[in-house]
């Protein structure tokens, strides 16, 4: 299967915490992307990193990408209730003309 | 901002039924998705779009799919025949295409279907 996998499947954390979520994928790869979605809504792009970027940053979020591992991370600094939701890795093969999801990791915050 | 928009939002349709799910992506994209995401699954690819035709397709999207972009801003995903396992959530994504911020794909807030 070429499709990030995301670890873990589910996260809780307090408030103010930082969440880490990772992303495994199997084959060479063009972009990696990261997005949220709210139950039962929409995905909402988050931060898209190359395959020959190492870190990118947005806010707070973080992501980092190993190509020799295969692998990447989002962090979540100082987490807030709103970032209670599904987060889910897409990675972008050369042809480019699809993206596939991993299955998601489920972030609850704790007030 | 710009953004991908989807109609219905959420269709109660009878099996059997022909259902047609309608998007407008961002108006200068080239590139055009269809996913499906059944309740609590994981999202996955269904078709994608480029220069008229069907680059890419999934073993999911079976001849009872069809995709279309009737005109300049339309771009819809058709059912022939539904079935009760084809109740998800569709989401419609486009992207601009080219390097660097032109990889990024942006989805619509996806058409529910409910097949009873």
């Amino acid at each position: 299967s070429q499709q990030g996998e995301e670890d873990p499947q589910a996260l809780s954390i307090q408030e103010g915490e930082n969440a880490t979520m990772n992303c495994s994928y199997k084959t060479s790869i063009n972009n990696l992307q990261w997005y949220r979605q709210n139950s039962g809504r929409g995905l909402v792009h988050l931060i898209l990193i190359r395959s020959n970027e190492r870190e990118k940053h947005s806010g707070r979020l973080r992501v980092t990408l190993d190509t020799s591992k295969k692998s990447s991370s989002l962090l979540i600094t100082a987490s807030r209730a709103a970032d209670t939701a599904s987060y889910f890795c897409a990675t972008v093969y050369s042809s480019a003309s699809k993206i596939i999801f991993g299955s998601g990791t489920r972030l609850s915050i704790r007030p | 901002e710009p953004e991908v928009t989807q109609t219905p939002s959420h269709q109660v349709t009878q099996m059997g039924q022909e259902v047609i799910l309608r998007c407008v992506p961002i108006s200068n994209h080239l590139y055009f998705y269809w996913y499906r995401q059944i309740l609590g699954q994981k999202v996955e690819f269904l078709v994608s779009f480029y220069n008229n035709e069907i680059s890419e397709k999934s073993e999911i999207f079976d001849d009872q799919f069809s995709v279309e972009r009737p005109d300049g801003s339309n771009f819809t995903l058709k059912i022939r025949s539904t079935k009760l396992e084809d109740s998800a959530m569709y989401f419609c994504a486009s992207r601009e295409g080219g390097r660097g911020s032109g990889n990024t794909i942006y989805f619509g807030e996806g058409s529910w279907l409910t097949v009873v």
